[in-house]
């Protein structure tokens, strides 16, 4: 069955460093991905969707890149700031209509 | 636009009672999607519907019921609620095709007791 990975434990970094959230995906080909911000007790809020034929793609801090071959995104966030802190979900396309979620990281950035 | 708004944002329930999750979107989205998450869980499908009076099942939908009788709302029903469905709930919409981002309400926290 499908599955996705991202890493349970939080990540902690400082304040101006860029941060990398990984997310992995086993038994699929997705036709795109998307990331979501989720802050605690409210709904999860879309950030990036990139397409299975885009490596990359970026919108202000944000860059997200989509290996196939290695059924692998990497979400960076460069210059981080604290108000960046919240909890990052990644989402894969299934059956076209549908997300699949992963759990999410959780990253904390301090001054 | 309000976006996706959800009520009632908090409920306790005992067990074997019923209740409804209302969610109303104002952005003229025909798909809209029913959610569970637990903790340190991923969001997990419960039905979603592709436009008025469309539903299907997604992930997990035993113990609840949709209905999609406008593109505005699209109502969860739980059935003799228990324990395992104490859960926080969202209701999400988008625009097709469904490639597009998804849009959530704020989220019902529910309790079984």
């Amino acid at each position: 069955s499908q599955k996705i990975e991202q890493n349970s434990e939080a990540l902690n970094i400082q304040e101006g460093k860029t941060a990398t959230l990984t997310c992995n995906y086993t038994n699929y080909s997705p036709a795109y991905l998307q990331w979501y911000r989720q802050d605690p007790g409210r709904g999860p809020v879309f950030l990036l969707l990139i397409r299975e034929n885009e490596k990359e793609k970026r919108k202000e801090r944000l860059k997200v890149t989509f290996d196939t071959t290695l059924k692998q995104s990497l979400f960076h966030i460069t210059a981080s700031q604290p108000a960046d802190s919240a909890t990052y979900l990644c989402a894969l396309d299934r059956e076209g209509d549908k997300l699949i979620f992963g759990t999410g990281t959780r990253l904390q950035v301090f001054p | 636009n309000a976006g996706v708004t959800q009520t009632p944002k908090f409920r306790i329930l005992k067990i074997g009672q019923s209740m409804t999750l209302q969610c109303t979107q104002d952005m003229n989205h025909n798909y809209m999607y029913w959610y569970r998450q637990d903790p340190g869980m991923g969001l997990k499908l419960i039905y979603y519907s592709v436009g008025a009076g469309i539903t299907d099942k997604g992930e997990v939908p035993n113990g609840y019921n949709v209905s999609r009788s406008t593109t505005e709302d699209f109502p969860l029903r739980l059935e003799l609620a228990a324990p395992s469905q104490t859960s926080v709930y969202f209701c999400a919409s988008s625009p097709p095709p469904q490639s597009f981002e998804q849009f959530f309400g704020p989220g019902t926290r529910l309790t079984v007791l």
